[in-house]
């Protein structure tokens, strides 16, 4: 069926160091694809979207890029800083399905320093 | 300021309660929604409202009651509650509703049911 497979956490990194958290989905059609970052305590928040294939989001120097061909949508950061310890989420919506978002289970990040 | 708001921001209850949790939006936005946010932080989509139409009903027990009296408001009554309903429930709101709109989700209410 429709999901999202998320690499499990916690990820645990030094500050500076290099992020990848995995991302794949499973969806009919050209679904948009989503990363939401959740800070503790507190509701989610858009990070960064792409809404057509081989679309590359950004933002606060995340990156992913929408890769049809292994249906996936790898958040990275080139150089992870200690404010970024949160709890990421992938997730994409399909054309009419009510913009409903399909989210994958969270991995949590915790920088260090 | 606040572009998602809702209330209460806690609420611990008894089993077999009725409680209502509010949530209004000042964007302008015209779908609204409805998250559960599980122990394990898993999120799933229980209701959505397009302009205070029902749009999408998950398979959500007929306890749990949204009402819309307008497209900024979007409430969720849960009739005769559970311990397995406790959980954080975000409500969420979007321009409309195309699989592209970016949904904006107000802080949460942990709902804790004893």
């Amino acid at each position: 069926g429709d999901s999202v497979t998320q690499m499990e956490g916690p990820v645990t990194l030094s500050e500076e160091a290099f992020l990848t958290i995995n991302c794949t989905y499973t969806a009919t059609g050209y679904p948009s694809l989503f990363w939401y970052v959740q800070y503790p305590g507190e509701g989610l928040q858009l990070l960064l979207k792409a809404t057509k294939a081989d679309d590359k989001g950004s933002n606060k120097g995340f990156e992913a890029t929408y890769r049809k061909e292994t249906t996936s949508f790898h958040l990275e950061k080139g150089s992870v800083q200690v404010s970024d310890s949160a709890v990421y989420f992938c997730a994409w919506a399909s054309t009419g399905g009510g913009n409903k978002l399909t989210f994958g289970t969270g991995t949590q990040l915790k920088v260090e320093l | 300021d606040t572009a998602v708001s809702q209330t209460p921001k806690y609420l611990v209850t008894q089993m077999g309660n009725d409680k209502s949790i509010k949530c209004e939006q000042n964007l302008g936005h015209d779908t609204m929604y409805w998250y559960k946010q599980d122990s394990k932080k898993f999120l799933k989509i229980m209701f959505s409202y397009n302009n205070k139409e029902l749009i999408i009903n998950e398979t959500v027990p007929n306890r749990f009651s949204p009402k819309s009296p307008d497209k900024a408001h979007l409430n969720l009554h849960i009739n005769s509650l559970e311990l397995g309903d406790s959980a954080v429930y975000f409500c969420a709101s979007s321009r409309g509703q195309g699989a592209v709109e970016t949904q904006y989700f107000g802080p949460g209410t942990r709902l804790l049911v004893l």
